[in-house]
């Protein structure tokens, strides 16, 4: 198993700026995932986060508002930039082991004001 | 394109009762099948990995069955209790790819 620390848990933001959330994995995992959840609705898949290289994003989902980086096998961090109201939500980081199991960070509940 | 769906999508039972949750797939060329339970605002908690060469796993009272032939899988909790109240969610893991997940069953037990 694996156990994944996200933070922040929560924040409040001013639209306009930019808030970074860190993902901590005590393993490492083959694949890291960021999703966006909206209030009453299921997991929204942002992207595939690549060790070393460029993110993979989902259709709708650019790198300028969401850039990803994943530096080594157990990190990762996701950027929600230039933020509106819109974007208020929970963001989830997962991570996938080698045996083909999923695990989630506990959620970043972000409100933009 | 895989499609993952949970039926009910709500449920309310009195608290002790046994219940079952379903999840439904269309494609069968799947890995591993995961259960989650998720809390309000809260990420997503593992229950139970079933292994697509399993039938079945267990874990307390809880008891997940998977039939890949007929692309379901079954959520089975006995003596239900109101810590269990939350959104339940069933996920396909095809392999080294990205997740589908089901729509979700949000379960409430009645005291």
């Amino acid at each position: 198993s694996a156990v994944i620390s996200q933070k922040p848990s929560r924040d409040i933001c001013q639209r306009g700026t930019s808030l970074t959330i860190q993902c901590q994995v005590d393993s490492q995992v083959t694949m890291m995932f960021w999703y966006r959840q909206q209030p009453g609705q299921s997991l929204t898949l942002i992207a595939t986060a690549n060790q070393g290289s460029e993110a993979t994003y989902e259709s709708g989902f650019v790198i300028d508002k969401f850039p990803i980086s994943r530096p080594n096998l157990t990190f990762s961090t996701l950027t929600v930039s230039n933020m509106s109201p819109e974007d208020s939500s929970i963001y989830l980081c997962s991570g996938l082991t080698g045996a083909l199991e999923a695990f989630f960070g506990q959620g970043t509940r972000l409100t933009v004001v | 394109k895989q499609e993952v769906t949970q039926i009910p999508a709500a449920l309310s039972v009195p608290e002790g009762e046994n219940l079952v949750l379903n999840c439904s797939f269309t494609d069968s060329a799947i890995y591993n099948l995961q259960w989650f339970r998720q809390d309000p605002g809260k990420g997503l908690t593992s229950l139970l990995l079933i292994q697509s060469s399993q039938r079945e796993q267990t874990s307390g009272r809880l008891n997940a069955s998977l039939d890949k032939s007929s692309g379901r899988s079954t959520l089975y909790i006995a003596a239900s209790q109101p810590g269990d109240s939350a959104t339940y969610l069933c996920a396909v893991i095809p392999g080294y790819e990205k997740l589908t997940f089901g729509t979700g069953t949000r379960l409430t037990i009645i005291p």
